[in-house]
């Protein structure tokens, strides 16, 4: 057990809805990545937050979004669902957020968009 | 554009032998690497990284090599074990920017 939550586990969604993704890292993790792993794709860099900031943005789509809150909990918005976005999403938190500190990855939330 | 990559989707080894996991990347800048285990239904777990000022980093049985000019990277278990069979990717990020690059993963499967 890594320490990070994601819930849902697992959501079945049809076309043009949205839905939200939260996770909890790990007890006194700051920084936040959200990643997303498609059929036979490596996890894809989407978005990292540290204390409530953005701080990097990778391949997110911008009918994505995702927050930081104060209790360091974040979430990833979907919206305008396409087929497409079916995959795994994951969450991974670092203590302090530099690049050469461990992430530690939630249990993933798999999405199917119908 | 795939920086980071893995031809191999899988591999299969006999237990008590050696496995070689290989991981080749593209973009020069890439100074730290590392090696996650996945089991299904599971996040990814660290197994061991390596910085680009050594070539070899050591732990138990996990012995990751980096060749730099070739730009490959390969993780070797040995021995290995049947709890051992599991998807590996590599990851490998620049001191200069903040995310991680990931390979597509092979699946290890490590026959008692």
């Amino acid at each position: 057990d890594s320490g990070v939550t994601q819930t849902p586990k697992h959501l079945i969604t049809a076309t043009g809805q949205r839905v939200t993704l939260r996770c909890s890292p790990r007890s006194g993790d700051l920084s936040v990545y959200w990643y997303q792993q498609s059929l036979d794709q490596g996890l894809q860099f989407l978005i990292q937050y540290y204390n409530g900031e953005e701080r990097a943005k990778g391949n997110i789509l911008e009918r994505f979004s995702a927050q930081q809150f104060p209790d360091l909990h974040s979430e990833l918005n979907l919206s305008s669902l396409e087929l497409g976005d079916s995959a795994l999403y994951f969450c991974a938190s670092q203590p302090s957020g530099r690049f050469q500190e461990t992430q530690y990855f939630g249990p993933g939330t798999r999405l199917l968009v119908l | 554009d795939q920086q980071v990559k893995q031809n191999s989707p899988s591999l299969s080894v006999q237990e008590g032998r050696i496995s070689i996991l290989n991981c080749d990347y593209t973009n020069s800048m890439f100074d730290y690497f590392l090696w996650y285990k996945k089991y299904p239904a599971e996040g990814p777990t660290f197994l061991i990284s390596i910085s680009s000022i050594k070539d070899k980093n050591e732990d138990g049985r996990f012995t990751v090599f980096l060749n730099k000019s070739a730009k490959h990277l390969s993780l070797h278990i040995v021995p290995s074990q049947p709890g051992d069979s599991a998807v590996y990717f590599c990851a490998a990020s620049a001191r200069a920017g903040n995310q991680f690059y990931f390979g597509t993963g092979t699946s290890l499967t490590v026959i008692p």
